[in-house]
């Protein structure tokens, strides 16, 4: 099991531009969750998928800023006309379904960069 | 509202010493907490959760529901310790199990 993958690791855009940020949960896991780390903070939650749903995304800027979680394929983090404090790295997590749904596994983070 | 604080941005002691990496949560009722690190250049991962009571590469965390303290402890601070540290707070809500982090302490270890 390869783990959580992200891509790209670092990304960078000019104001303007659309971000577009990939997870891949680990097999057999059907939760994601996204975070953002702005410089000198901690994880801040953003938005929590399952499978073609998006339960909640009350942490997430409502303009701008969307996901998704198909039913094939990776989750995706979409920052549309970015601006310099979008800056900041990007970390999903995913979670398998069941008892053991509370634990989380990170993946790398995905580094964005708006100049 | 949940919070989790850690007071200290970095914490350096010597290789050996003891170490205690602070962090306090506000939140009324009983939640769930964890401290996750991360090494140089890798991913965050799961170090301890306070359900587990378990030591993992000799540190230990014990929730304190008095002083809402989860504070994360080794005897003997190693090299290879030196990582950031986050302490993280989780309740079930319309989130599903989204965690509350802290800012994190840099733990570094000197020989």
């Amino acid at each position: 099991n390869a783990g959580v993958m992200q891509n790209p690791r670092h990304l960078v855009r000019r104001r303007g531009q659309e971000a577009r940020l990939r997870c891949s949960p680990m097999k057999g896991h059907s939760h994601v969750y996204w975070y953002r780390q702005l410089p000198e903070e901690g994880l801040k939650f953003m938005v929590y998928l399952q499978k073609e749903n998006i339960i909640d995304e009350s942490g997430m800027p409502k303009e701008r800023f969307s996901a998704e979680f198909p039913k094939e394929g990776p989750s995706i983090l979409r920052i549309q006309q970015v601006v310099r404090g979008d800056s900041a790295a990007y970390f999903c997590a995913s979670s398998p379904r069941g008892r053991l749904k509370r634990e989380q596994y990170f993946g790398p983070g995905t580094r964005l960069t708006v100049t | 509202a949940q919070r989790v604080t850690q007071p200290e941005k970095l914490l350096s002691v010597f290789k050996g010493a003891p170490v205690e990496l602070k962090c306090n949560y506000s939140y009324s009722g009983s939640p769930e907490l964890f401290w996750y690190v991360q090494y140089s250049r890798q991913r965050l991962q799961l170090l301890l959760r306070h359900i587990s009571r378990e030591s993992i590469k000799g540190f230990t965390a014990d929730l304190n529901k008095g002083e809402t303290s989860f504070h994360l402890k080794k005897p003997f601070a190693q090299e290879e310790d030196s990582a950031m540290y986050y302490c993280a707070l989780s309740v079930w809500s319309n989130s599903g199990y989204a965690l509350n982090f802290g800012k994190g302490t840099s733990l570094l270890v000197t020989p």
